[in-house]
């Protein structure tokens, strides 16, 4: 049964500084790997997805690596400015075909002090 | 760009009460899903959706919830009949076909039940 983690469960940090977010699973057969943003009382906003195949998957100041076999990804958020403060989340699909559920991690909240 | 579509933001309905939850999918996506996510918790997947049938269902997903695709556009998902533990947001969301392919979250239905 695949399960997500995500440490820290919170993190602050001063604005401009870089920062890692950590996700692992225990179940490395995986089709991709998402990161989402989610603003309190919010939905749920896509950042990234890093396909299986794939090591790194860069958008502007994101940048997401996957680790299949050691069951890893991070996200890497450089500069980091207040409007970051959020709670990220990772997520991997499961069972393929019709389904492809996505399992998610507790996230972490992160706080961007100016 | 096209988003996923969720009506009401929020909906406040005594216990017992039948509820019904809306979302318009993105137009051209055929899977599609509802996830619920309690205050303070993981997120958690509810039944996912494709060619007019549920393709899976998790253990929550029990005889007093059902969704329908009434037409080409809208997918619902009812709550016959409510109970307080079933207070939290609910997300709908779609993709394309291909198991590559990420989902896209609208921005919840927060459901409280009194």
């Amino acid at each position: 049964k695949q399960e997500v983690t995500q440490i820290p469960a919170a993190l602050s940090v001063p604005e401009g500084e870089n920062l890692v977010l950590n996700c692992s699973f225990t179940d490395s057969a995986i089709y991709n790997l998402q990161w989402f943003r989610q603003d309190p009382g919010k939905g749920l906003t896509s950042l990234l997805l890093i396909q299986s195949s794939q090591r790194e998957q860069t958008s502007g100041r994101l940048n997401a690596s996957l680790d299949k076999s050691s069951g890893r990804s991070t996200l890497y958020i450089a500069a980091s400015q207040p409007g970051d403060s959020a709670t990220y989340l990772c997520a991997v699909p499961v069972g393929g075909g019709a389904t492809n559920k996505l399992i998610f991690g507790t996230g972490t909240l992160l706080a961007v002090q100016p | 760009e096209p988003e996923v579509t969720q009506t009401p933001s929020h909906q406040v309905t005594q216990m017992g009460q039948e509820v019904i939850l809306r979302c318009v999918p993105i137009s051209n996506h055929l899977y599609f899903y509802w996830y619920r996510q309690i205050l303070g918790q993981k997120v958690e997947f509810l039944v996912s959706f494709y060619n007019n049938e549920i393709s899976e269902k998790s253990e929550i997903f029990d005889d007093q919830f059902s969704v329908e695709r009434p037409d080409g556009s809208n997918f619902t998902l009812k709550i016959r009949s409510t109970k307080l533990e079933d207070s939290a947001m609910y997300f709908c969301a779609s993709r394309l076909t291909g198991s590559n392919q990420p989902q896209h979250f609208g921005d919840g239905t927060r459901l409280s039940i009194l």
